[in-house]
Formats: C-alpha cells, structure tokens, sequence
C-alpha cells in the first residue's frame, strides 16, 4: 500500500493568516491514464469528511477558494490563504491512484486557532 | 441535493453480524460507483470496500476481506455493508461515500461498536 505521511499533525493559527499542510507519498501518485490522484478532505468537529480538492489542485464544487491545492510526484500541498474560524477541523491528504484495489489516508492535521 | 443517511449500527458482541445501510437521494444512485469508510474513535480514516454501478466489480481491504460483504440496490437506492465475525477493533463511525476515486458527498456515518 502507498503510504501518506502528513506534516504537520497539529498546525495552530493566528485568524486571518495562512496555514499550510504538506502531505508525502511513499509512491509517485501518477497514475498510468496521466493523472495524479490526490485529494484532500476537511473534517470539521463533530462532522463527516466533506472533500476540498481533487487531482492535486481542483476545487470542489463551493469550496472557497482560500483553499488551494499544489504539488506534483510524491509531494503535496494544501494551503489556506486566511483561516477562518470554520476552517477549524482536521484534514486528510487522500490517494486514490491504487483505485480501485484501495485508497490511503494521511493521519490527519488539526487546524486549530491560536 | 444529494443525500446520504446511513443506518444500522449499534452495538454487537464479538463475533456477531451487523448489516448497514445507506439510503441515497438527490441524485441518479445506479449512475455512480459507491464507497464505505470507517473511521475508529479518535482515529484516521480507512476505505473500506467499493462498488461499482452495478455491482460486478467490488474491491474490499485487507482488513475486512472475507468478513465483509458490500453489495446495493439500485432499484431501492441503497448501498449495504453486511458484517460478519465483528471483532474489537471493527469499532468505528460507517460512512458511506458517492463515487469511488473521488468520493465527493459522504453520509453522516453510523457508529458501531463491538464489545462483550
């Protein structure tokens, strides 16, 4: 299985200032077809998964876009241009380049306010 | 707008079977792949198992495989998950998810808890 390694766990910020989540792949996430499977996924307290960002860098349908995904091979980024108080929660790098024999999550990065 | 409610959870002894359910709408349900996830209190998220519009392709992980079944209706718009031989750490919030490279709604899961 491909391994996810987020950093970092737990990322406390100032409102209004950026945040910044790295996520490493053990493997190259391209897949065969070209694309690049990486999605990251928001989990806000309380709450189910809701996805953000799918292929690297496309913004899913009313997700703000304060939210902006990067990176390309093995190294992922998402950032949050200002923090707001509900982007408080934790969040997931996700690979679905394996699809469909199985899908790997990072551990998770707890966004929190300073 | 798309909707998925998960049910059937609840607590087992170890060994036991649970069957949940995830009723969709909102949408055409036999048009899209479907996913369940699991997620240990506490913990991170794991997929679980996949199935494909009309059920001819499923995938399972290791974890469940052979313990699991995944299977839907598409006349009923429901996804199921039949859980046999629980143990402790099957102990976790269901979720079950439209789509299966990238699950773009997700329910707001059922918790299940396997203990004596």
């Amino acid at each position: 299985d491909i391994v996810m390694t987020q950093t970092p766990l737990s990322s406390p910020v100032t409102l209004g200032q950026p945040a910044s989540i790295s996520c490493r792949s053990s493997q190259s996430l391209v897949h065969s077809d070209g694309n690049t499977y990486l999605s990251w996924l928001q989990q806000r307290p309380g709450q189910p998964p809701r996805l953000l960002i799918y292929k690297i860098s496309n913004r899913f349908s009313g997700v703000p876009d304060r939210f902006s995904g990067s990176g390309a091979g093995t190294d992922f980024t998402l950032k949050i241009s200002r923090v707001e108080a509900e982007d408080v929660g934790v969040y997931y790098c996700m690979q679905a380049t394996q699809f469909p024999q199985g899908m790997t999550f990072g551990r998770g990065t707890k966004v929190e306010i300073k | 707008q798309v909707q998925l409610v998960e049910s059937g959870g609840g607590l087992v002894k170890p060994g036991g079977s649970l069957r949940l359910s995830c009723a969709a709408s909102g949408f055409s349900f036999s048009d899209y792949f479907m996913t369940w996830f699991r997620q240990a209190p506490g913990k991170g998220l794991e997929w679980i198992s996949y199935i494909s519009t009309t059920g001819t392709s499923i995938y399972y992980a290791d974890s469940v495989k052979g313990r699991f079944t995944i299977s839907r209706d598409n006349a009923k718009n429901s996804l199921y998950l039949q859980m046999n031989s629980l143990r402790a750490d099957d102990t976790a919030v269901y979720y079950c998810a439209r789509g299966g490279r990238n699950c773009d709604f997700w329910g707001q899961g059922t918790l299940v808890t396997v203990s004596s």
